[in-house]
């Protein structure tokens, strides 16, 4: 089976970094993504990690451990906009994603 | 625009009708995928398509059937609508070769079965 987890919710202020942590049990292993989707619209794509450490991509970084079923992702320099859900979708090799539940990400002024 | 488009935006059923919901995508994309979102549930697979002509079972395929008579279309048909189908549902496609499989999602249609 799979089990995709990641926490519901996050709040932090505008200007500072939150890291949203996911974890992961699946039956095979071919990429972790990370999607962004604000509310009403449709999941977009932030990044891609296969190999084991960090990718960083202007404010957003993302981080795989594959020994340890784990990713995060980094959220840096937060603005307004970045208010929105964050979901964490393994791909098994099968052409198919397997997605966690989101977190919602709340940015204060 | 290349993309992926979903027919209709919104709709509101009856229970028991019947109800087709439409996706096209004109990136040449072999692989098609309907999900649906709930609230606390995430994204969770219905039906699949790995390329023109095939199709697959998804997580919770149960009062849904698809059709994937070409490579631009993927209907989703719900044959006899229940309260339990009110959602919202996306389809992606992916370029469905190689290890990189990157889904691209169409903007969703919302369903509510009364």
């Amino acid at each position: 089976g799979q089990n995709i987890d990641q926490p519901t919710e996050m709040t932090a202020t505008e200007g500072a970094i939150v890291q949203i942590n996911c974890t992961y049990q699946t039956s095979g292993f071919n990429g972790l993504f990370w999607y962004q989707q604000h509310a009403g619209e449709a999941p977009t794509f932030l990044s891609y990690n296969v190999l084991d450490g960090l990718e960083e991509k202007g404010r957003f970084s993302s981080f795989l451990s594959r020994s340890k079923g784990y990713s995060y992702l980094l959220l840096k320099e937060l603005q307004m906009k970045d208010s929105a859900s964050y979901l964490c979708a393994v791909s098994r090799g099968d052409y198919k994603l397997s997605f966690g539940a989101g977190t919602t990400v709340t940015v204060r002024a | 625009i290349a993309g992926i488009t979903q027919a209709p935006t919104s709709q509101i059923l009856a229970a028991g009708r019947r109800m087709t919901l439409r996706c096209t995508q004109d990136m040449r994309h072999n692989a098609m995928y309907w999900y649906r979102q709930d609230l606390g549930l995430g994204l969770r697979l219905i039906h699949y398509s790995n390329t023109a002509g095939t199709t697959g079972k998804g997580e919770v395929p149960d009062g849904y059937s698809v059709s994937r008579a070409n490579t631009d279309d993927f209907p989703l048909t719900l044959a006899s609508a229940v309260p339990s189908q009110t959602s919202v549902y996306f389809c992606a496609s992916s370029a469905g070769a190689g290890d990189y499989n990157e889904q691209f999602f169409g903007p969703g249609t919302r369903l509510t079965v009364l």
